[in-house]
Protein backbone atom coordinates (compact mmCIF):
# COMPACT_ATOMS: atom_id res chain seq x y z
CA UNK A 1 0.00 0.00 0.00
CA UNK A 2 1.49 3.31 -0.84
CA UNK A 3 2.19 5.48 2.24
CA UNK A 4 3.65 9.18 2.42
CA UNK A 5 8.03 8.79 3.40
CA UNK A 6 9.78 11.16 5.81
CA UNK A 7 13.78 11.31 5.59
CA UNK A 8 15.87 11.74 8.46
CA UNK A 9 13.52 10.28 11.02
CA UNK A 10 16.14 12.12 13.49
CA UNK A 11 17.27 15.75 13.36
CA UNK A 12 19.71 17.20 15.93
CA UNK A 13 20.71 21.10 15.23
CA UNK A 14 22.12 23.73 17.02
CA UNK A 15 19.95 26.72 17.70
CA UNK A 16 20.06 29.22 14.58
CA UNK A 17 21.13 26.81 12.10
CA UNK A 18 19.26 25.77 8.98
CA UNK A 19 17.22 22.55 8.29
CA UNK A 20 15.56 20.65 5.52
CA UNK A 21 13.29 18.05 6.07
CA UNK A 22 11.92 16.28 3.60
CA UNK A 23 9.12 14.12 2.62
CA UNK A 24 7.84 12.29 0.01
CA UNK A 25 3.67 12.21 -0.59
CA UNK A 26 1.79 9.70 -2.02
CA UNK A 27 2.38 9.49 -6.06
CA UNK A 28 -1.30 10.29 -7.10
CA UNK A 29 -1.48 12.99 -4.50
CA UNK A 30 -2.45 16.57 -4.98
CA UNK A 31 -2.27 18.22 -1.67
CA UNK A 32 0.86 18.49 0.83
CA UNK A 33 0.38 19.50 4.30
CA UNK A 34 3.04 19.82 7.09
CA UNK A 35 2.02 19.56 10.90
CA UNK A 36 4.03 19.75 13.96
CA UNK A 37 3.27 18.28 17.46
CA UNK A 38 5.34 19.12 20.35
CA UNK A 39 5.80 16.17 22.86
CA UNK A 40 2.69 15.75 24.00
CA UNK A 41 0.93 18.55 22.83
CA UNK A 42 -1.98 18.59 19.86
CA UNK A 43 -1.11 18.42 16.41
CA UNK A 44 -0.64 21.55 15.08
CA UNK A 45 -1.52 22.77 10.80
CA UNK A 46 1.58 24.12 9.30
CA UNK A 47 1.09 24.81 5.56
CA UNK A 48 -0.95 23.47 2.93
CA UNK A 49 1.10 23.38 -0.93
CA UNK A 50 -1.17 23.08 -3.66
CA UNK A 51 0.18 23.32 -7.85
CA UNK A 52 3.39 24.47 -7.03
CA UNK A 53 2.30 27.10 -4.46
CA UNK A 54 1.60 27.88 -0.96
CA UNK A 55 -2.55 27.31 -0.60
CA UNK A 56 -3.17 27.91 3.39
CA UNK A 57 -0.42 28.67 6.14
CA UNK A 58 -1.19 28.79 10.07
CA UNK A 59 0.36 31.84 12.56
CA UNK A 60 3.21 29.07 13.18
CA UNK A 61 4.95 29.48 9.86
CA UNK A 62 6.03 32.55 9.74
CA UNK A 63 9.38 33.42 7.05
CA UNK A 64 11.33 31.48 9.03
CA UNK A 65 9.79 28.70 7.55
CA UNK A 66 9.17 27.68 3.64
CA UNK A 67 8.23 24.67 1.69
CA UNK A 68 8.95 23.32 -1.47
CA UNK A 69 8.54 21.03 -4.37
CA UNK A 70 12.18 20.73 -5.93
CA UNK A 71 11.12 17.95 -8.22
CA UNK A 72 7.76 15.73 -9.36
CA UNK A 73 8.48 13.56 -5.89
CA UNK A 74 10.04 15.60 -2.88
CA UNK A 75 8.04 18.24 -0.61
CA UNK A 76 10.47 19.68 1.61
CA UNK A 77 9.90 22.35 4.92
CA UNK A 78 13.43 24.08 5.61
CA UNK A 79 13.85 26.29 8.66
CA UNK A 80 15.85 28.87 8.07
CA UNK A 81 17.42 29.44 11.72
CA UNK A 82 16.24 27.14 14.44
CA UNK A 83 14.77 28.25 17.78
CA UNK A 84 14.82 26.02 20.81
CA UNK A 85 11.04 25.34 20.58
CA UNK A 86 11.07 24.61 17.05
CA UNK A 87 11.99 21.06 18.75
CA UNK A 88 8.94 18.80 17.81
CA UNK A 89 7.68 16.15 15.27
CA UNK A 90 7.07 17.30 12.01
CA UNK A 91 4.49 15.40 9.97
CA UNK A 92 4.06 15.84 6.39
CA UNK A 93 0.51 14.56 4.84
CA UNK A 94 -0.80 14.26 1.52
CA UNK A 95 -4.29 13.90 -0.13
CA UNK A 96 -5.45 13.01 -3.43
CA UNK A 97 -7.97 16.07 -3.65
CA UNK A 98 -8.33 18.55 -0.37
CA UNK A 99 -12.93 18.32 -0.44
CA UNK A 100 -13.32 14.85 1.05
CA UNK A 101 -10.56 13.20 1.26
CA UNK A 102 -8.16 11.32 3.96
CA UNK A 103 -4.97 13.07 4.86
CA UNK A 104 -2.66 10.47 4.76
CA UNK A 105 0.24 11.07 7.62
CA UNK A 106 3.81 10.36 7.01
CA UNK A 107 5.98 8.44 10.07
CA UNK A 108 7.28 12.05 10.81
CA UNK A 109 10.68 13.85 11.63
CA UNK A 110 11.33 14.15 15.31
CA UNK A 111 13.95 17.88 15.28
CA UNK A 112 16.00 18.25 18.27
CA UNK A 113 17.01 22.53 18.73
CA UNK A 114 20.02 22.29 20.95
CA UNK B 1 -10.25 30.92 15.60
CA UNK B 2 -11.95 27.94 15.11
CA UNK B 3 -11.60 24.95 18.65
CA UNK B 4 -11.78 21.90 18.88
CA UNK B 5 -12.14 20.23 22.46
CA UNK B 6 -12.05 16.77 23.42
CA UNK B 7 -13.14 14.91 26.21
CA UNK B 8 -12.54 13.40 28.24
CA UNK B 9 -8.50 13.91 27.66
CA UNK B 10 -7.61 10.81 29.39
CA UNK B 11 -9.54 7.45 30.00
CA UNK B 12 -8.84 4.23 31.57
CA UNK B 13 -11.36 1.55 31.28
CA UNK B 14 -11.11 -2.44 31.02
CA UNK B 15 -11.78 -4.65 28.16
CA UNK B 16 -15.00 -5.90 27.35
CA UNK B 17 -16.35 -2.30 28.46
CA UNK B 18 -18.18 0.48 26.33
CA UNK B 19 -17.30 4.29 26.18
CA UNK B 20 -17.79 7.14 23.94
CA UNK B 21 -15.13 9.93 23.40
CA UNK B 22 -16.72 13.41 22.48
CA UNK B 23 -15.65 16.09 19.93
CA UNK B 24 -16.79 19.57 20.03
CA UNK B 25 -16.21 22.16 17.29
CA UNK B 26 -16.67 25.63 17.88
CA UNK B 27 -17.82 26.70 14.17
CA UNK B 28 -19.36 25.62 10.96
CA UNK B 29 -17.50 22.20 9.31
CA UNK B 30 -17.90 20.10 6.79
CA UNK B 31 -15.83 17.65 7.53
CA UNK B 32 -14.62 15.45 10.86
CA UNK B 33 -11.71 13.18 11.11
CA UNK B 34 -11.17 10.76 13.63
CA UNK B 35 -6.85 9.59 13.97
CA UNK B 36 -5.41 7.17 16.31
CA UNK B 37 -2.20 7.70 17.48
CA UNK B 38 0.15 5.05 18.84
CA UNK B 39 3.34 6.31 21.18
CA UNK B 40 6.06 7.69 19.32
CA UNK B 41 3.89 6.85 15.66
CA UNK B 42 2.52 9.08 13.24
CA UNK B 43 -1.01 9.16 12.80
CA UNK B 44 -3.40 6.84 11.54
CA UNK B 45 -6.54 7.22 9.69
CA UNK B 46 -9.77 6.04 11.31
CA UNK B 47 -13.11 7.78 10.22
CA UNK B 48 -14.10 10.81 7.54
CA UNK B 49 -17.46 12.16 8.29
CA UNK B 50 -18.89 14.53 5.77
CA UNK B 51 -22.14 15.13 6.67
CA UNK B 52 -24.78 15.80 9.08
CA UNK B 53 -25.71 12.50 10.60
CA UNK B 54 -23.41 10.60 9.12
CA UNK B 55 -22.33 7.17 10.79
CA UNK B 56 -19.30 4.94 10.06
CA UNK B 57 -18.31 1.67 11.91
CA UNK B 58 -14.93 -0.08 11.78
CA UNK B 59 -14.94 -3.31 14.16
CA UNK B 60 -15.11 -2.15 17.58
CA UNK B 61 -15.28 1.43 16.91
CA UNK B 62 -18.37 3.75 15.78
CA UNK B 63 -18.31 7.57 14.82
CA UNK B 64 -20.71 9.86 14.20
CA UNK B 65 -21.34 13.51 13.23
CA UNK B 66 -24.24 16.30 13.98
CA UNK B 67 -22.98 19.10 12.27
CA UNK B 68 -25.69 21.20 14.23
CA UNK B 69 -24.86 20.50 17.59
CA UNK B 70 -21.11 21.02 16.67
CA UNK B 71 -20.49 17.44 17.90
CA UNK B 72 -18.83 14.05 16.94
CA UNK B 73 -18.26 11.03 19.56
CA UNK B 74 -16.35 7.54 18.99
CA UNK B 75 -17.81 5.18 20.65
CA UNK B 76 -15.99 2.08 21.59
CA UNK B 77 -17.73 -1.66 21.73
CA UNK B 78 -16.62 -4.07 24.05
CA UNK B 79 -13.16 -2.37 24.26
CA UNK B 80 -9.72 -4.40 23.96
CA UNK B 81 -6.58 -3.75 25.22
CA UNK B 82 -5.05 -3.59 21.36
CA UNK B 83 -7.15 -0.15 21.39
CA UNK B 84 -4.96 1.93 23.92
CA UNK B 85 -3.75 4.35 21.80
CA UNK B 86 -4.71 8.76 21.79
CA UNK B 87 -7.66 9.21 19.83
CA UNK B 88 -7.62 12.86 17.69
CA UNK B 89 -10.58 14.41 16.23
CA UNK B 90 -10.24 17.10 13.54
CA UNK B 91 -12.05 19.77 11.77
CA UNK B 92 -11.93 21.51 8.29
CA UNK B 93 -13.78 24.94 8.81
CA UNK B 94 -16.38 25.27 5.56
CA UNK B 95 -14.49 26.86 2.75
CA UNK B 96 -15.65 25.21 -0.27
CA UNK B 97 -12.89 24.38 -1.35
CA UNK B 98 -9.04 24.20 -1.36
CA UNK B 99 -5.97 22.68 0.33
CA UNK B 100 -7.10 22.90 4.09
CA UNK B 101 -5.10 22.08 6.92
CA UNK B 102 -6.40 20.40 9.85
CA UNK B 103 -7.54 21.80 13.28
CA UNK B 104 -6.54 19.11 15.66
CA UNK B 105 -8.26 18.52 19.51
CA UNK B 106 -6.02 18.09 21.76
CA UNK B 107 -6.34 13.77 22.31
CA UNK B 108 -7.75 11.24 24.12
CA UNK B 109 -5.11 9.29 25.67
CA UNK B 110 -7.34 5.73 26.63
CA UNK B 111 -5.67 3.23 28.34
CA UNK B 112 -7.63 -0.49 27.91
CA UNK B 113 -6.76 -2.43 31.14
CA UNK B 114 -7.16 -6.47 31.27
Amino acid sequence: EPEVTQTPSHQVTQMGQEVILRCVPISNHLYFYWYRQILGQKVEFLVSFYNNEISEKSEIFDDQFSVERPDGSNFTLKIRSTKLEDSAMYFCASSQRALQETQYFGPGTRLLVL
Amino acid sequence: ELKVEQNPLFLSMQEGKNYTIYCNYSTTSDRLYWYRQDPGKSLESLFVLLSNGAVKQEGRLMASLDTKARLSTLHITAAVHDLSATYFCAVVPYSGGGADGLTFGKGTHLIIQP
